[in-house]
Formats: C-alpha cells, sequence, structure tokens
C-alpha cells in the first residue's frame, strides 16, 4: 500500500508563472488535506476535500491559491500568478474518515521555489 | 484559538543519553495529539497517536504522555541514538472544529555519536 505520493517533489517557478502540486492519497483514503510550511515556521492548514467537495477552506489565502479533489484522479493545489513568498514546502495529509479520530498519514511535500 | 508551543526549540545531547521533549496547548478540548518526526528536506513521519481518553502511548524507544487537563504532552526518548536526529513536531486535532492539525513549532533534536 503506497503512502500519500506528492509531485512534482521539488517546483521552481518564475515570478507570475503558475504553481501546480499533485497529491494521491493513500488507497481507500476520502479525505485530503493541505499543510503549508513557510521556512522557519511550523506547518499551518490550507484546505480539506473530500471528493469532488471543499469541506474546510479557512486556511487558504483568499486570493491566487484554489484546490480540488475531483472524483478521478488526484488532488491539486493551484496557485496563479506565484510570489516569492509562496515559496515553502506544501504537504498534503490524507485519513480514511474526518480526521479527529485517525492517525494522519503525510507525504513527502513539494518544495516550491519561485524565483 | 488553539496554539501548540515546543519547548525546547533546539536540543543537541550525546548518544545514549534519555531524552524529553514538551508540547503544551491552550485550548485542552482536543480529540488526540500526534508526534511526527521530520528529517530535513523531508516529509513527516507520524511516530505516535494518543487519543484524548488516553493518558500514554509507547513505541519501541518513545513514550508519548497527555495530560489534557494541563494543556501538556510529553515525548519521552530513550537511549537516544544519532539516527534520532531530527525535528519533532507535536499536532493536536480540536475537538469541534476537527479538521485539522495545529502545529507547533517544533523541537531540533542533535544526537551527537
Amino acid at each position: 500500500n503506497a503512502g500519500v505520493m506528492q509531485n512534482p517533489r521539488h517546483l521552481v517557478r518564475r515570478r507570475g508563472q503558475e504553481a501546480r502540486l499533485r497529491c494521491s492519497p493513500m488507497k481507500g483514503h476520502s479525505h485530503v488535506y493541505w499543510y503549508r510550511q513557510l521556512p522557519e515556521e511550523g506547518l499551518k492548514f490550507m484546505v480539506y476535500l473530500q471528493k469532488e467537495n471543499i469541506i474546510d477552506e479557512s486556511g487558504m489565502p483568499k486570493e491566487r491559491f484554489s484546490a480540488e479533489f475531483p472524483k478521478e484522479g488526484p488532488s491539486i493545489l493551484r496557485i496563479q500568478q506565484v510570489v516569492r513568498g509562496d515559496s515553502a514546502a506544501y504537504f498534503c495529509a490524507s485519513s480514511p474518515r474526518r480526521q479527529e479520530n485517525t492517525e494522519a498519514f503525510f507525504g513527502q511535500g513539494t518544495r516550491l521555489t519561485v524565483v | 484559538k488553539q496554539e501548540v508551543t515546543q519547548i525546547p526549540a533546539a536540543l543537541s545531547v550525546p548518544e545514549g543519553e534519555n531524552l524529553v521533549l514538551n508540547c503544551s496547548f491552550t485550548d485542552s478540548a482536543i480529540y488526540n495529539l500526534q508526534w511526527f518526526r521530520q528529517d530535513p528536506g523531508k516529509g513527516l513521519t507520524s511516530l505516535l497517536l494518543i487519543q484524548s481518553s488516553q493518558r500514554e502511548q509507547t513505541s519501541g524507544r518513545l513514550n508519548a504522555s497527555l495530560d489534557k487537563s494541563s494543556g501538556r504532552s510529553t515525548l519521552y526518548i530513550a537511549a537516544s541514538q544519532p539516527g534520532d536526529s531530527a525535528t519533532y513536531l507535536c499536532a493536536v486535532n480540536l475537538s469541534g472544529s476537527a479538521r485539522q492539525l495545529t502545529f507547533g513549532s517544533g523541537t531540533q533534536l542533535t544526537v551527537l555519536p
């Protein structure tokens, strides 16, 4: 059973470009969470999704950021018109149900560098 | 708003020493608390999960305790090894919202050979 798979592992974008980060949850997991880790800071929650639904996006910046988890395929975190401050490690976690009573499993992360 | 604090921010110990990492949280209404390990440039590896009804969990040389009423958890590492060097993160899952983990900033542990 493969773990949470994120790709790419490293992504370099110029300011103004778009970044697309992908997350495939563990087999049998239908809940996906995205977290961001800024340099020298802890992980911060961004968004919680189930298949075809955004459940909680309270941690997402209001502009330029969007997330989806389609019926088929991986979850996508999309950042439009990237700026230097978007440089961070973006982690995806999955669980078989709501995270309150289950262990969260994290992917290896995507390290975004905006130049 | 839940806040999670980890002390110390960094710790360096000689190999073989037993050590304790501390985590405190401001809101005691939690579902569970999870300890993770993060190696440089890598993802998070789950170490131990303690449900709110539990007081401790053990896995090998690791023991995590939870005192919900005082808002504290400790991670005890016995007979530390250089391979234990990493950043240790604690995260709480808050009741009610319960859809996200709130993380501490971590303790960076170095075990010297």
